[in-house]
């Protein structure tokens, strides 16, 4: 079974960096993925890591440290229309993925 | 391109009713899920199917069944709907199992169950 832990909450101002962690306790770890969802939307891809490290891909980042069980997304020059809950998603084995609570962001002006 | 779609969008149904979610992907995905999504609890696996033809019960599976006849659709149904069913419900679908296969999502149905 998983347990992958995140900030219920977590509030910025426009133009700020937020850092997001999660951390998972597996067996089987498989990636680790990290979701965006507007209120009322679909859960959109936002990254993958499987191996240690950063993977950076424009405003977004994720990192990953497989034995501290830690990965955190962080966003950089935030904007408004970044106010959504973030999922941290832990994949394991093949196919299962499994799902943190999820992290609300609000960015303010 | 559609990518996926669900229906109904919502639905409100009486306890002790029968309902079929459906689900449809146009992307030849191999692997399709169903997810539900209550507040504070994130998002839980209900069932999977690998292949068409295959499916496999997630954390959730109680008081739900699905069906892979074919690639493109996976409906759910709830043999006798009960209150704790209500939720939001996301089916998924990834190109496989293997690799970095990020899942796609549907818009999500909105069921509630009085």
């Amino acid at each position: 079974g998983q347990n992958i832990d995140q900030p219920t909450e977590m509030t910025a101002t426009e133009g700020a960096i937020v850092q997001i962690n999660c951390t998972y306790q597996t067996s089987g770890f498989n990636g680790l993925f990290w979701y965006q969802q507007h209120a009322g939307e679909a859960p959109t891809f936002l990254s993958y890591n499987v191996l240690d490290g950063l993977e950076e891909k424009g405003r977004f980042s994720s990192f990953l440290s497989r034995s501290k069980g830690y990965s955190y997304l962080l966003l950089k020059e935030l904007q408004m229309k970044d106010s959504a809950s973030y999922l941290c998603a832990v994949r394991e084995g093949d196919y299962k993925l499994s799902f943190g609570a999820g992290t609300t962001v609000t960015v303010r002006a | 391109i559609a990518g996926i779609t669900q229906a109904p969008t919502s639905q409100i149904l009486a306890a002790g009713r029968r309902m079929t979610l459906r689900c449809t992907q146009d992307m030849r995905h191999n692997a399709m899920y169903w997810y539900r999504q209550d507040l504070g609890l994130g998002l839980r696996l209900i069932h999977y199917s690998n292949t068409a033809g295959t499916t496999g019960k997630g954390e959730v599976p109680d008081g739900y069944s699905v069906s892979r006849a074919n690639t493109d659709d996976f409906p759910l149904t709830l043999a006798s709907a009960v209150p704790s069913q209500t939720s939001v419900y996301f089916c998924a679908s990834s190109p496989g199992l293997a690799g970095g296969n990020e899942q796609f999502f549907g818009p999500g149905t909105r069921l509630t169950v009085l």
